[in-house]
């Protein structure tokens, strides 16, 4: 079957940084993204993934390995407003997205 | 990116009755919408995949003649959900997408059936 795993909760303080971590068995594969959403609202895109190694966007940056079956999404200088759920999903063969649960990210002072 | 509109953004219906929630591509035409549902602190539910001009294609456990989709045209598609029971009070979500990169997402529809 087709799986998505990543944290259900973290914790991180103002100012640090958190990487969520996403591991992934899908029947094929064409690409991993990242989402971040904040409660009562659509997912927002974030990033996508479909080559081996480190996309950097800003303050987010996204990491793939595709032999690991294996995605993070690493966020610096952590503000308030970064508090919300982040979703991995993955595309399968079929171009269809896979999605995991999500990983509440709170963000103490 | 590319913007999705989706009305309404919530809607309170009473039992009974049916609702529609459209999504719309403004800038780009989107050759497949998926329609999502999301309880409280729950993953995305895929709940159907249309391609404009053709059927929709529903995941298992999702009713057809409950939910209905139409993709008329490659920038609208839409959701009545018949018959309207509060079981079915859940925040609605659409995507657009041309199928190979990323898929965008329309601001949600919170419906609630009293």
């Amino acid at each position: 079957g087709q799986n998505i795993d990543q944290p259900t909760e973290m914790t991180a303080t103002e100012g640090a940084i958190v990487q969520i971590n996403c591991t992934y068995q899908t029947s094929g594969f064409n690409g991993l993204f990242w989402y971040q959403q904040h409660a009562g609202e659509a997912p927002t895109f974030l990033s996508y993934n479909v080559l081996d190694g480190l996309e950097e966007k800003g303050r987010f940056s996204s990491f793939l390995s595709r032999s690991k079956g294996y995605s993070y999404l690493l966020l610096k200088e952590l503000q308030m407003k970064d508090s919300a759920s982040y979703l991995c999903a993955v595309m399968d063969s079929n171009y269809q997205l896979i999605w995991g649960a999500g990983t509440k990210l709170i963000i103490k002072p | 990116g590319a913007v999705v509109s989706q009305h309404p953004s919530w809607v309170i219906c009473k039992s009974g009755t049916s609702v529609k929630i459209e999504c719309r591509s403004l800038d780009f035409q989107a050759t497949t919408m998926f329609w999502y549902r999301q309880f409280p602190k729950q993953s995305l539910m895929l709940m159907a995949t249309s391609n404009e001009g053709s059927k929709a294609t529903y995941e298992q456990g999702v009713e057809k003649d409950k939910f209905l989709i139409n993709h008329a045209s490659l920038t609208l598609s839409t959701l009545t959900v018949t018959s309207a029971h509060p079981e079915d009070s859940s925040f609605y979500i659409c995507s657009a997408g041309t199928g190979d990169t990323e898929a965008f997402f329309g601001q949600g529809t919170r419906l609630t059936v009293v």
